[in-house]
């Protein structure tokens, strides 16, 4: 089955930039998604199709997909962006298929 | 503004059954496919099932396959899943959510989840 695997943590101060990384075989063949979920809530569409954003989503996330490393990119990090973040593609051996999960502490 | 209220969730001893639903309000109900994703504890999201907005298409993960069975009323606007011979590794939060538009490859609105426990 398809792995899509990300790093289990990442700290970043206010105002710096956070990059998430998505590794997955050929995964810039594939749609990458990026969900964010905040301690005891659902879980929030970000990006879809690598780089579009959902009306609501501030201008600070982005995402790109080059190869075989997809990346969530958020610009300015504020506190309230301190959550787990999820990639995940639709795969025939899937098929709906997520990354493990990165905890992002904002210092 | 879009509502999903999922309700059903509870304690459960293995081998026993569950029925979830998940109501939906502010968007077409007929018009969309639905997942559900679940959540062990402390851990990552799970796909479950899917079905589209015509029944047509039903597809389960391998975890569940055979014990689940998704399904729809669109008279009630509500997503329902049979969970039938539970597994302590069944315990997660359930989240319904809405498929994305066309090829349904991403989940564009989650509900806020309903709790399922599998213990003795």
């Amino acid at each position: 089955s398809y792995v899509l695997t990300q790093p289990p943590s990442l700290s970043v101060a206010p105002g710096k930039t956070a990059t998430i990384t998505c590794e997955g075989n050929n995964v810039g063949s594939k749609s990458v998604h990026w969900y964010q979920q905040k301690p005891g809530q659902a879980p929030v569409l970000v990006i879809y199709n690598d780089i579009d954003r959902p009306s609501g989503i501030p201008e600070r996330f982005s995402g790109s997909n080059p190869g075989n490393t997809a990346t969530l990119t958020i610009s300015s990090v504020e506190a309230g962006d301190e959550a787990d973040y999820y990639c995940q593609v639709w795969d025939v051996s899937g098929p709906w298929v997520f990354g493990g999960g990165t905890k992002m502490t904002v210092l | 503004q879009v509502q999903m209220e999922e309700s059903g969730g509870g304690v459960a001893q293995p081998g026993g059954s569950l029925r979830l639903s998940c109501v939906v309000s502010g968007l077409s109900f007929s018009s969309h496919g639905f997942h559900w994703v679940r959540q062990a504890p402390g851990k990552g999201l799970e796909w479950v099932t899917f079905i589209s907005s015509d029944e047509s298409r039903i597809y389960y993960a391998d975890s569940v396959k055979g014990r689940f069975t998704v399904s729809r009323d669109t008279s009630r606007s509500t997503l329902f899943l049979q969970m039938n011979s539970l597994r302590p590794g069944d315990t997660s939060m359930y989240y319904c959510a809405v498929a994305s538009p066309g090829l349904a490859d991403y989940f564009l609105l989650w509900g806020r989840g309903t709790l399922v426990s599998v213990s003795s």
